[in-house]
């Protein structure tokens, strides 16, 4: 009954270096997506797919990359970090995409760039 | 440019009384609207939603009321105790079915 897991729950990064924020899921949900919350400014799209293959911008994609090769992963990858990417991270899934499928969300990374 | 505010950031309330959440949205074309609650170090989970086409929902101690002609929709909590004691986001699904969340409002429960 794991749901939606991403890893680490906690990252250092030094400005320029890169790294993939993991997330699986295990209820078999086609839509992804990931978050980011930053104080006063909630939750912001950052990139979603809708099944295995397909993936598209959400509010703030810039900076980040990502894939979806299998129905369950949706990695995120910060090729070159900054510190305006300090922030903590959220993957969400649910069946459809749609505000009307709830949707299930993941414990959070909670990531600095010095 | 924030289409859903949740213009207080924090809210106090002693156990056993109501807690009101505030949420405007600058879209009429919103149709669907969700509440979350996020503990720390967890993520948001879903707590109840309502669709344009009603006014009220309920379920238990919680119910959020719409009002369409003023863009405004609010949680109420009756009554509050503190295991309520969280961070509340509004959301409003957008024409491309996407969510857009609020700013979030931390609701704490005193004893």
């Amino acid at each position: 009954n794991a749901g939606v897991t991403q890893t680490p729950k906690f990252q250092v990064l030094k400005t320029g270096q890169s790294m993939t924020l993991q997330c699986a899921q295990d209820m078999n949900h086609e839509y992804m997506s990931w978050y980011r919350q930053d104080p006063g400014m909630g939750l912001r799209l950052i990139h979603y797919s809708v099944g295995a293959g397909i993936t598209d911008q959400g509010e703030v994609p810039n900076g980040y990359n990502v894939s979806r090769s299998t129905t369950e992963d949706f990695p995120l990858r910060l090729l070159s970090a900054a510190p305006s990417q300090t922030s903590v991270y959220f993957c969400a899934s649910s069946y459809s995409g749609t505000g009307v499928e709830k949707l299930f969300f993941g414990s959070g990374t909670q990531l600095s760039v010095l | 440019d924030q289409q859903v505010k949740q213009n207080s950031p924090s809210l106090s309330v002693q156990e056993g009384r109501i807690s009101i959440l505030n949420c405007d949205y600058t879209n009429s074309m919103f149709d669907y609207f969700l509440w979350y609650k996020k503990y720390p170090a967890e993520g948001p989970t879903f707590l109840i939603s309502i669709s344009s086409i009603k006014d009220k929902n309920e379920d238990g101690r919680f119910t959020v009321f719409l009002n369409k002609s003023a863009k405004h929709l609010s949680l109420h909590i009756v009554p509050s105790q503190p295991g309520d004691s969280a961070v509340y986001f509004c959301a409003a699904e957008n024409q491309g079915g996407k969510l857009i969340f609020g700013q979030g409002t931390e609701l704490s429960v005193k004893p």
